[in-house]
Formats: structure tokens, C-alpha cells, sequence
């Protein structure tokens, strides 16, 4: 099975500043299919980011999705204060369908 | 409204079974594959098992397989997952998770229920 790795675990910044999320693959994702989830506090996660790059439905353009291969990151240009929360990845292009451990966005 | 919401969970000793049941309204539910996803207390997510939108084709991890069962009743808009020999390392919140669609491309989460907690303890 795919193996997706997140970087940072944890990732401290203050409100404006930008986000970079990293997320390799340990071999590579078929056709690019890799998404992002954003999970806050007691919640369900909801997706952001489907084919590596594509924006869900009512997702702010300050977040971005870029990468193929086997390396793909999820960029957060200005951080609001709603966007300190949990990020996966998750590839669907291979079965099992893996997720990442997380990256923990934190207010610094 | 557009939602899924899971029920069944609880406490339950090692080697018991348990149910959970996934109630589906606001869409076609007979359109779509469905999926549960599971997540241990302050871990992250795990894929648990996968059935298309006939119920033909069924797929699972290979964490709860021979162990878990899947099942769907598009008559009754529900997702079943039978959970037989449960362990403690599948305590977890469990979440009912609906494909986008059905091509390839689609295969991503689109929707996602609360979830239902799982504890399994003596």
C-alpha cells in the first residue's frame, strides 16, 4: 500500500502569515489522485482539495493544492484564525485508499 | 438537508460484536459507493471498508477483514458495518463517508457523517 507521510506534525504560525503543508507519497499516486482535509476540534473532517489542485466547493482561493507525483503540498497564503486545525492527506488513486498521519496547524 | 449520521456505538468487551448503521438523506443514496473511515482517539484516519452503489462489490482493510461486514439497503437510504471479534485496537470513532461519484477521478470523500463512537474494553 501507499504510504503518505505528512511534514510538519506540527506547524506553529500566527494569523497572516503563510502555510506550507507537505505530503510524500511512497510511490507514486496514480494520475494525481490526492486530497486534502481540513478536521477542526471535535469535528469530521471535510475535503479542500481533491486531484491534488482542484478546490472543493466554497473552499477560499487563499488555499491552494500543487504537486505530482510523489510530492505534493497544501499552501494557506493568509492564515485566518479558522484555519488552525488538522490537515490530511489522501490518495484514492491505488487501493487501500491511505491517509497521512496529519499536520496540526497551531496559533503561534 | 444533505447529511449522514452514524448510530450504534458503544462499549462493548473484547471478542463481542457490535453494529453501526449510517442513515442517509438529501441525496440519491443508491447513486453512490460508500465507504466507513475510522479514526483512534487523537490518531489520525484509517480506511475500514468500501461497497459500490449495488452492494456487488465490497472491499476492506486488511486490519478488520474476516472480522467486519459491510452492508447497504438502498431501499432504507442505510449503510451497515457488522464489527465481529472486536479488539481493543479498534476503539475509534467511526465515520460514514460518501464517494463523490463514480468514475476514477471521483474517488475522493465529498461528505462525511459525525461519527459513532467505538470502545472496545473490558
Amino acid at each position: 500500500e501507499i504510504v503518505l507521510t505528512q511534514s510538519p506534525g506540527t506547524l506553529s504560525l500566527s494569523p497572516g502569515e503563510r502555510a506550507t503543508l507537505s505530503c510524500r507519497a511512497s510511490q507514486s499516486v496514480s494520475s494525481n489522485y490526492l486530497a486534502w482535509y481540513q478536521q477542526k476540534p471535535g469535528q469530521a473532517p471535510s475535503l479542500l482539495i481533491y486531484g491534488a489542485s482542484s478546490r472543493a466547493t466554497g473552499i477560499p482561493d487563499r488555499f491552494s493544492g500543487s504537486g505530482s507525483g510523489t510530492d505534493f503540498t497544501l499552501s494557506i497564503s493568509r492564515l485566518e484564525p479558522e484555519d488552525f486545525a488538522v490537515y490530511f492527506c489522501q490518495q484514492y488513486g491505488d487501493s487501500p485508499r491511505t491517509f497521512g498521519q496529519g499536520t496540526k496547524l497551531e496559533i503561534k | 438537508e444533505v447529511q449522514l449520521v452514524e448510530s450504534g456505538g458503544g462499549l462493548v468487551q473484547p471478542g463481542r460484536s457490535l453494529s453501526l448503521s449510517c442513515a442517509v438523506s438529501g441525496f440519491r443514496f443508491d447513486d453512490y459507493d460508500m465507504h466507513w473511515v475510522r479514526q483512534a482517539p487523537g490518531k489520525g484516519l484509517e480506511w475500514v471498508s468500501a461497497i459500490t452503489w449495488n452492494g456487488n462489490n465490497i472491499a476492506y482493510g486488511d486490519s478488520v477483514k474476516g472480522r467486519f461486514t459491510i452492508s447497504r439497503d438502498n431501499a432504507k437510504n442505510a449503510l451497515y458495518l457488522h464489527m465481529n471479534s472486536l479488539k481493543s485496537e479498534d476503539t475509534a470513532l467511526y465515520y460514514c463517508v460518501k464517494r463523490k461519484g463514480g468514475y476514477d477521478s471521483d474517488g475522493y470523500f465529498d461528505l462525511w457523517g459525525r461519527g459513532t463512537l467505538v470502545t472496545v474494553s473490558s
